[in-house]
């Protein structure tokens, strides 16, 4: 069964300043999606940025950008010039490509920005 | 265009009651998922409907079940509510089965006292 693993269960980073959240991940599929989604307090959850494992190439969205080792199955988040609204909890998430594949979500990060 | 919505908002049911939670669909989307977060966790995965038809069930008992209508909301209902099954439900729409992106809606809070 797949499983993922989110690590830091907290973390802060000042203002501006680059943050990194780990995310490591179990398949033995060698074609599927992984997700960073972010959840606001008391809001949506959104997608914040989405890596197919074809790709070689690491996904980038604006601030956002994942590190993806296939290999070590293992994908990070790194969010360049921390802004206060970065605050939230961040989930990584693995889902296959088949149809009847299931999204499965890590515990999650809490990031706090540092003022 | 229309995002997801869930109704309602907070729910405070009784252990051993029935409860019904809806979701309507963003505009164009034909699937809806159902997820159960527990506080401090990520999403479960419950459930999935497109087109009317369950589309891959998560580890969660019988007594949870939904259904989807021909405009493509969607409801979750619980029997037999157990104190275990306070959470937030979220959830989610997408174009498809395969739609990797998925909206989720703002989620519904239910407490089993």
């Amino acid at each position: 069964a797949q499983t993922v693993t989110q690590s830091q269960p907290e973390m802060s980073v000042q203002e501006a300043e680059t943050v990194t959240l780990s995310c490591t991940y179990d398949t033995s599929e060698s074609d599927y999606y992984l997700f960073w989604y972010k959840q606001p307090p008391s809001r949506q959850m959104i997608l914040v940025i989405r890596q197919e494992a074809y790709k070689q190439q690491n996904a980038t969205e604006n601030r956002f950008s994942v590190n993806f080792q296939k290999a070590a199955k293992s994908f990070s988040l790194k969010i360049s010039d921390s802004q206060l609204g970065d605050a939230a909890m961040y989930f990584c998430a693995y889902r296959g490509r088949n149809r009847d594949d299931k999204i499965i979500f890590g515990k999650g990060t809490r990031l706090h920005i540092l003022p | 265009e229309t995002g997801v919505t869930q109704s309602p908002t907070h729910l405070i049911k009784t252990r051993g009651q029935q409860v019904t939670l809806r979701c309507s669909s963003q505009s164009g989307h034909n699937t809806v998922s159902w997820y159960q977060q527990a506080l401090g966790q990520g999403p479960q995965f419950i459930f999935q409907y497109y087109r009317e038809e369950e589309n891959g069930r998560g580890n969660f008992p019988p007594r949870f079940s939904g259904l989807q209508f021909p405009n493509y909301s969607s409801e979750l209902n619980v029997n037999a509510l157990e104190l275990d099954d306070s959470a937030l439900y979220l959830c989610a729409s997408s174009s498809g089965p395969l739609g990797y992106e998925q909206y989720f809606g703002p989620g519904t809070r239910l407490t089993v006292t």
